[in-house]
């Protein structure tokens, strides 16, 4: 198995644009979590879902942000519009139980 | 109350020495404990897992951790420092005042001096 395999690697936008990160868990694993990582706030959860439905959005800052799973091998955040302050590295994770996550590479997020 | 604690935001250690990263959570209950890696510009890698077996658990590269009720610990141990050790740790609890879900320590970055 590849593991998560998220794109684009590095992604440079300019404030007010949209940013649509791109997710594609384990194969067979029924939940997914989007991560993000900074150095002020370190490792936070943005949502998670469970068999393609979310189940807790609570960590997702604002109405800039959304997520979306059409599918069990696709999954999208999206930022809009993009501010400066989102500048982050942006991780999902997928598993079989809400209480483990593997890691995709990450998605390094620049907003200038 | 934070609910995972990484005592160390730093650690240094040289190669073939013991390495011990520290990991403290407040809960009532029994946790799920997790150690996680990450090396520069990579996702986080598990490492090892307690979820309410033995409390001595062995992980991957060597290292293990202890679960120690009593003491609300889970540090993270393995014998002899090697260079590609260094990197960042991450302790992570699942808890059911959480719903389950993870929850993640500052993170510890592991100097490993030659």
């Amino acid at each position: 198995d590849a593991g998560v395999i998220q794109s684009p690697r590095h992604e440079v936008t300019e404030m007010g644009q949209e940013v649509t990160l791109r997710c594609k868990p384990i194969s067979g694993h029924d939940y997914l979590f989007w991560y993000r990582q900074t150095m002020m706030r370190g490792l936070e959860l943005l949502i998670y879902f469970n068999n393609n439905v979310p189940i807790d959005d609570s960590g997702m800052p604002e109405d800039r942000f959304s997520a979306k799973m059409p599918n069990a091998s696709f999954s999208t955040l999206k930022i809009q519009p993009s501010e400066p302050r989102d500048s982050a590295v942006y991780f999902c994770a997928s598993s079989f139980s809400v209480a483990e996550a593997f890691f995709g590479q990450g998605t390094r997020l620049t907003v200038v | 109350a934070q609910s995972v604690t990484q005592l160390d935001s730093h650690v240094s250690v040289s190669e073939g020495t013991p390495v011990l990263l520290r990991c403290n959570y407040s809960s009532s209950y029994s946790p799920s404990l997790f150690w996680y890696v990450q090396h520069p510009n990579k996702g986080l890698q598990l490492l090892l897992k307690y979820t309410s077996a033995a409390t001595l658990v062995k992980g991957i590269n060597g290292f293990e951790a202890e679960f120690k009720k009593s003491e609300t610990s889970f540090h993270l141990t393995k014998p002899s420092a090697h260079m590609s050790d260094a990197a960042e740790y991450f302790c992570a609890v699942s808890l059911v005042e959480y719903g389950n879900k993870l929850v993640f320590g500052a993170g510890t970055i592991l100097r490993v001096k030659s």
